[in-house]
Formats: C-alpha cells, sequence, structure tokens
C-alpha cells in the first residue's frame, strides 16, 4: 500500500513567487495534517482537516498561506508570496478514522523542501 | 505550559553500543506519549506509543518506558546499528483535545 506522497520534493524559488506543494494522503486515512519543520523550530502544525473539512489553521503563519483539501485523496499547501524565511521542509501526514485521535498515529510524506532565495 | 524537552541534543556512539534518550514533558491533561524515529531526508515513523498504565514497552531493540508520576520518559536503543543514526522524537498528547506536542528530537549518530 502506498504511503503519503507529495510532490515536489525539492523546490527552489525565488522571493515573491507563489509556491504550492501537494499531498496524497494514505486511502481511507479521514486526518490529514500539513506541518513545517526547521532546525530553530522543529515540527510545527500549519492545519488539520478531517473528512475534507479544515479543523484547526491557528497554526498558519500569515495570510500568505492557504491550503485546501477538495476531497479526500489531495491537498495542497499554498504560498503566496514567498519570503525567505518560509524556507523549511514541510510535511504531510495522514491519520487513519479513530474516535478518539489523541491515540492516532500520524504517517508521514517524504516531506517537500522549500528553498526561497 | 504545555512543553515537551528531550536530552541530550545529540548522541555520538559507537556501533554495538548501548544508549538512553530522554523526554521529559510538562503537559496536562496527558493522554499518551510516542516516539518517532526520523531518517535524515524522510518523514518521522512511529516506533512506539505509551499509554498512562504502561511503564515498558520494547519494539525489537528499542525499549520504551514511562513514569507518569515524574512525567518522564526514555528509549532505550540495544546494540545500536549504523542503521539506528536518525533523530528521534518525542510527542505528547493532551488528552482534552486534539493537540500533539512536539519535542525537539535527539540528533543520533552511530559509528563504526
Amino acid at each position: 500500500d502506498a504511503g503519503v506522497i507529495q510532490s515536489p520534493r525539492h523546490e527552489v524559488t525565488e522571493m515573491g513567487q507563489e509556491v504550492t506543494l501537494r499531498c496524497k494522503p494514505i486511502s481511507g486515512h479521514d486526518y490529514l495534517f500539513w506541518y513545517r519543520q526547521t532546525m530553530m523550530r522543529g515540527l510545527e502544525l500549519l492545519i488539520y482537516f478531517n473528512n475534507n473539512v479544515p479543523i484547526d489553521d491557528s497554526g498558519m503563519p500569515e495570510d500568505r498561506f492557504s491550503a485546501k483539501m477538495p476531497n479526500a485523496s489531495f491537498s495542497t499547501l499554498k504560498i503566496q508570496p514567498s519570503e525567505p524565511r518560509d524556507s523549511a521542509v514541510y510535511f504531510c501526514a495522514s491519520s487513519p478514522p479513530d474516535r478518539e485521535i489523541l491515540t492516532g498515529e500520524l504517517f508521514f510524506g517524504e516531506g517537500s523542501r522549500l528553498t526561497v532565495l | 505550559k504545555n512543553q515537551v524537552e528531550q536530552s541530550p541534543q545529540s548522541l555520538i556512539i559507537l556501533e554495538g553500543k548501548n544508549c538512553t534518550l530522554q523526554c521529559n514533558y510538562t503537559v496536562s491533561p496527558f493522554s499518551n506519549l510516542r516516539w518517532y524515529k526520523q531518517d535524515t531526508g524522510r518523514g518521522p515513523v512511529s516506533l512506539t506509543i505509551m499509554t498512562f498504565s504502561e511503564n515498558t514497552k520494547s519494539n525489537g531493540r528499542y525499549t520504551a518506558t514511562l513514569d507518569a508520576d515524574t512525567k518522564q520518559s526514555s528509549l532505550h536503543i540495544t546494540a545500536s546499528q549504523l542503521s539506528d543514526s536518525a533523530s528521534y522524537i518525542c510527542v505528547v498528547s493532551l488528552d482534552s483535545n486534539y493537540q500533539l506536542i512536539w519535542g525537539a528530537g535527539t540528533k543520533l549518530i552511530i559509528k563504526p
């Protein structure tokens, strides 16, 4: 069974450009998470969805960041306009249906390494 | 404030040796604690989960312990292998709502 699939794996762009990161969660998983990882701050939750509905976006740093989940098998994280401080590895993770989500295991993709020059 | 602190920040040991990684948390109300392994350039992968009532749990050469009274957990790696080189991240779940408190991780390097 395929895991969480993210694209692109690497993205180098210039400040001010739009960046779109893509994620395909594991089939049957109801929860989808977007995380950002940096050396300074570790893993930070940006937003998560349940059944395609955004539940908590309090971690989204600014209005420049937006995320969508148009269907159960696809999600995007968009940064517009991008800035050098957005440089990080962005992870998508999914989790199976679980009445007690607190015990749910997160299954991470390989990540998208973003560099904004 | 809900926090998870891991120590050491980094660790270098020789192949075949044992090591122990520490995780201290000030999270309430506590639900469970997970250890993840993150290889360089990859996403984290769950190693084990500890619930409030569990003291020790093993997964091959990895053994996790939990002391809910002192709010400490440890991950012990026995007979380390080169493939154990990775970051190990401790994550604590709150019982009151969906929220995960992530530690900064311990970077482990195994040298031949």
